[in-house]
């Protein structure tokens, strides 16, 4: 089955720093990479996601990356605010449907302000 | 808003006892999963549904059974609690059309 491996484990940052997250999947036929984060006492929620046939995509301060060549994609967070710091889980799945997500380890981010 | 809630944020029991925890979404959403949430581990699917009395092993079944007797109501069961299961549980769901998975804030399970 998928294996999806994540780095760091703690990412610590000064405010306004970058952030970058890099995760490696196994599974080729993987086409969908959801990034979700969660804040402390909440559960995960969705902030970018990118399909097999796009390379890059952004939403403001965030951005998502993906080589298939050597199926790894990364997180990318600019101008880091205290407000990032949680924890930030990848995943990958075969179909876009989401039902069989394979998640990372996690990442848990400090901004240091 | 929509939600996903679990009624349990905080449950401490002991080994061989008998855990329900409950999830409800008020989103009219097809699909619900369980999810099982350890440091390092990332999240783990246990146990998902597609429907109301339908559901499917997850990639961490053993010890844990299912129930979705309802469309917008889905229980995770522990016939036989172990402190192995000491653990934070996530409850999700997701229109069968979409990809985006609601996630309620978890129940963290404590087995003494």
């Amino acid at each position: 089955g998928e294996n999806v491996e994540q780095h760091p484990s703690t990412l610590s940052v000064q405010e306004g720093d970058s952030a970058v997250i890099k995760c490696t999947y196994s599974d080729s036929a993987s086409n969908y990479f959801p990034w979700y984060k969660q804040e402390l006492g909440k559960g995960p929620q969705l902030i970018i996601d990118i399909r097999s046939n796009v390379g890059e995509k952004k939403d403001q301060r965030i951005a998502v990356t993906l080589n298939k060549t050597a199926k790894h994609f990364s997180l990318h967070i600019t101008e880091t605010q205290p407000e990032d710091s949680a924890v930030y889980f990848c995943a990958a799945s075969k179909n876009n449907a989401g039902n069989m997500l394979t998640f990372g380890g996690g990442t848990r981010l400090m901004v240091k302000p | 808003d929509v939600k996903v809630t679990q009624s349990s944020r905080y449950l401490v029991k002991r080994t061989g006892e008998k855990v329900f925890l409950e999830c409800v979404q008020d989103m009219d959403h097809e699909n619900m999963f369980w999810y099982r949430q350890d440091p390092g581990l990332g999240l783990r699917l246990i146990y998902f549904s597609y429907d109301v009395k339908m559901k499917e092993k997850g990639d961490i079944p053993e010890g844990y059974s299912v129930s979705r007797e309802k469309k917008e109501r889905f229980s995770l069961i522990l016939e036989s609690a172990s402190t192995n299961q000491t653990s934070m549980y996530l409850c999700a769901s997701r229109f069968s059309g979409a990809n985006v998975l609601t996630f309620g804030a978890g129940s963290r399970l404590t087995v003494l």
